[in-house]
């Protein structure tokens, strides 16, 4: 069963605009993560977010966690075409945290 | 290797037909996964190996399919007598204990 559920479903922005797209969870998590997705390939993790976290940065990439509002948001800045690609959330929860739950991810589109 | 290998790419197969997907980790992680991601989802967790144990076959839809890993490297999912609701991209992931999964490109099968 998938435990995340990414908004929006899709999101089409201009190149060097910033994207955001947001997580709900169901559970307490021990932690959340994000990954990208191009077509037809596998997944790449891009960051980790512990549930003692309120918020980190890489490179472009800001996360931020809400554990009182079960979500997360992921804001893209200044966006280019390479980062055209499906964008998942991922939980961990519990004893089993190495079981990911995802969601049905968010579509971003770039348009030069 | 650099990353996880996964083999084939694609496959092809006709209903009721066995089929076998091959998963190369990264040399040295422990952990091993293997998901299953229908069209337009996010993946679902099937199993999950520490060395060669498997720790968590929860995920399996029915005992058709079967994963083994048997010397704490090469993983293979192995699927009997087809159907078409096996048509998905199966993907293999490692990690170390440090956290965030190192996903393989996947295996996509369609039955038909």
């Amino acid at each position: 069963s998938q435990q995340g559920e990414e908004d929006p479903q899709a999101l089409s922005i201009q190149e060097g605009e910033n994207a955001t797209m947001n997580c709900s969870y169901k559970t307490s998590i021990n932690n959340l993560q994000w990954y990208r997705q191009n077509s037809g390939r596998g997944l790449v993790h891009l960051i980790l977010i512990r549930s003692n976290e309120r918020e980190k940065h890489s490179g472009r990439l800001r996360v931020t966690l809400d554990t009182s509002k079960k979500s997360s948001s992921l804001l893209i800045t200044a966006s280019r075409a390479a980062d055209t690609a499906s964008y998942f959330c991922a939980t961990a929860h519990g004893s089993n945290d190495y079981k990911l739950s995802f969601g049905a991810g968010t579509t971003v589109t770039v348009r030069a | 290797g650099a990353g996880v290998s996964q083999s084939p790419r694609y496959k092809v197969a006709k209903r009721g037909q066995d089929v076998a997907l091959r998963c190369d980790p990264i040399s040295g992680h422990v952990s091993l996964f293997w998901y299953q991601q229908a069209l337009g989802q996010g993946p679902e967790f099937l199993t999950y190996f520490q060395n060669e144990a498997q720790l968590d076959k929860s995920g399996l839809p029915s005992d058709r399919f079967f994963a083994e890993r048997p010397e704490g490297s090469v993983s293979t999912l192995k699927i009997q007598r087809t159907q078409q609701e096996d048509s998905a991209v199966y993907l293999c992931a490692s990690s170390t204990p440090l956290g965030g999964y190192t996903f393989g490109s996947g295996t996509r099968l369609t039955v038909v």
